[in-house]
């Protein structure tokens, strides 16, 4: 399977703080990739998708101001949260298609907004 | 638009049984891929096994096995000889392929506690 890493693991950080998240594909490109937010015993929700080379498209109800996101390489996207608050803090993890229909998906950032 | 039910939050399973895992779907594609994940308490997403709605064999890998029901829009997990690393949370998914633009919908999960 394709590998997909993702730094930091963890993250805390002030409040109006900004914190920026990477996402690597390591063996394979990724025009698309996905970033997902999830929250203690919960499931993946989608926020946006990651387009190389276009703008990111966001679900409904994520706030694109405040969740930027570039892709900024056949590689690389990056999520950053913009000042963030407490309700920010979730686990956030991407994913990049690979080999026609698998959604690989990275090992996850946990963030803690203080 | 696209839902994924799971209707089982948590489940205790002896070692070396087997468990089931029900998922069932909505759709209105009419070619479609399921997939099983597994979220073990790292929290790193493990694909387990995928199926494609027009596949005639019932995907298996491993010890895992897809249960594909299409006329009753299910897709159970099945794992063989459970062990206890085994115990995560299993998500269904499900992409539709209308669109290029692969996204995933999940179900809510099933937490999977594997007993010595």
């Amino acid at each position: 399977g394709a590998v997909v890493s993702q730094h930091p693991s963890w993250v805390i950080c002030k409040s109006g703080t900004s914190v920026k998240i990477e996402c690597r594909s390591l063996d394979f490109q990724a025009t698309t990739m996905f970033w997902y937010r999830q929250f203690p015993k919960q499931s993946l929700m989608l926020m946006a998708t990651s387009n190389e080379g276009s703008k990111a498209t966001y679900e409904q109800g994520v706030e694109k101001d405040k969740f930027l996101i570039n892709h900024a390489s056949l590689t690389l996207s990056t999520l950053t949260v913009t000042s963030a608050h407490p309700e920010d803090s979730s686990f956030y993890i991407c994913s990049a298609p690979w080999g026609g229909e698998t959604q690989y998906f990275g090992p996850g950032t946990r963030l803690l907004v203080l | 638009a696209q839902k994924i039910t799971q209707t089982q939050p948590g489940m205790f399973v002896q070692e070396k049984e087997a468990v089931t895992l029900d998922c069932t779907y909505d759709t209105s594609d009419q070619s479609y891929g399921l997939f099983w994940y597994k979220q073990p308490s790292s929290g790193e997403m493990i694909f387990l096994i995928y199926q494609g709605s027009y596949d005639e064999q019932n995907a298996t890998e491993g010890r895992y096995s897809l249960n594909f029901q299409k006329a009753r829009k299910s897709a159970n997990l099945v794992i063989s000889a459970s062990q206890l690393g085994d115990s995560a949370m299993y998500f269904c998914a499900m992409r539709g392929r209308s669109s290029n633009d692969y996204k995933l919908s999940f179900g809510a999960g099933t937490t999977v506690t594997v007993r010595a």
